[in-house]
């Protein structure tokens, strides 16, 4: 079975601070992807990235940063947490062939920001 | 429009009844098509991936595609209260690398 998983659950965090979420993946997948997921807005992409050292912007990208230094893991990095950051947080991955694409989620992190 | 649309629900149904929740999407090169299942407070869940035109069927669930028509559906037969969840409908379009488009996901709840 595919295995996702993330570093906390619950994270609570003040103003200012610099924020790690953390992402592993057993599955030896190519892809990883951070989302955030807000009511009424669903999942939206943060980052992605293909290969280890690559990373691509998604659709929200501003206030986020990411590393990749190794295949399994993926790190989503807030560089100066803001109260509009206050959300649930998702790692997902994938293969990268295109008929075995399913993306696979982690538990995901509800990060509170004061 | 949005690239992936859903109706939000709440979809009830009974007990034993068949829930049938609908998506349509946007772009017609899409190639890939997803269904997730989310409870309230966990990550999405992956229950159904279709490719091809037709119907697909792993147990309770039925994946139905439609390119012509842009259409994708899921069908969750004899449904239990414990399908009470969100359902997301997920694309992934032909040059989009392997990123979905996720919609907002329809809410069903399974009464008894």
């Amino acid at each position: 079975d595919v295995k996702v998983t993330q570093s906390s659950r619950y994270l609570v965090k003040r103003t200012g601070e610099k924020v790690f979420l953390e992402c592993v993946q057993d599955m030896d997948h190519e892809n990883m992807f951070w989302y955030r997921q807000d009511p009424g807005l669903g999942l939206r992409l943060i980052y992605f990235s293909y290969d280890v050292k690559m990373k691509e912007k998604g659709d929200i990208p501003e206030g986020y940063s990411v590393s990749r230094e190794k295949k399994e893991r993926f790190s989503l990095i807030l560089e100066s947490a803001s109260t509009n950051q206050t959300s649930m947080y998702l790692c997902a991955s994938s293969h990268k062939s295109r008929d075995r694409d399913e993306q696979f989620f982690g538990p995901g992190t509800r990060l509170t920001v004061l | 429009q949005k690239e992936v649309e859903q109706n939000s629900g709440p979809l009830s149904v009974p007990e034993g009844a068949i829930a049938s929740l609908n998506c349509t999407y946007s772009d017609r090169v899409s190639q890939s098509f997803f269904w997730y299942r989310q409870y309230s407070g966990k990550s999405p869940e992956l229950i159904m991936s279709i490719y091809s035109n037709g119907d697909k069927e792993d147990g309770r669930f039925t994946a139905q595609l439609n390119k012509a028509s842009q259409y994708v559906s899921l069908l969750i037969r004899d449904s239990q209260p414990s399908d009470s969840a969100t359902y997301l409908c997920a694309v992934n379009k032909a040059g989009g690398g392997n990123k979905l488009t996720f919609g907002t996901g329809t809410q069903l709840k399974v009464e008894l």
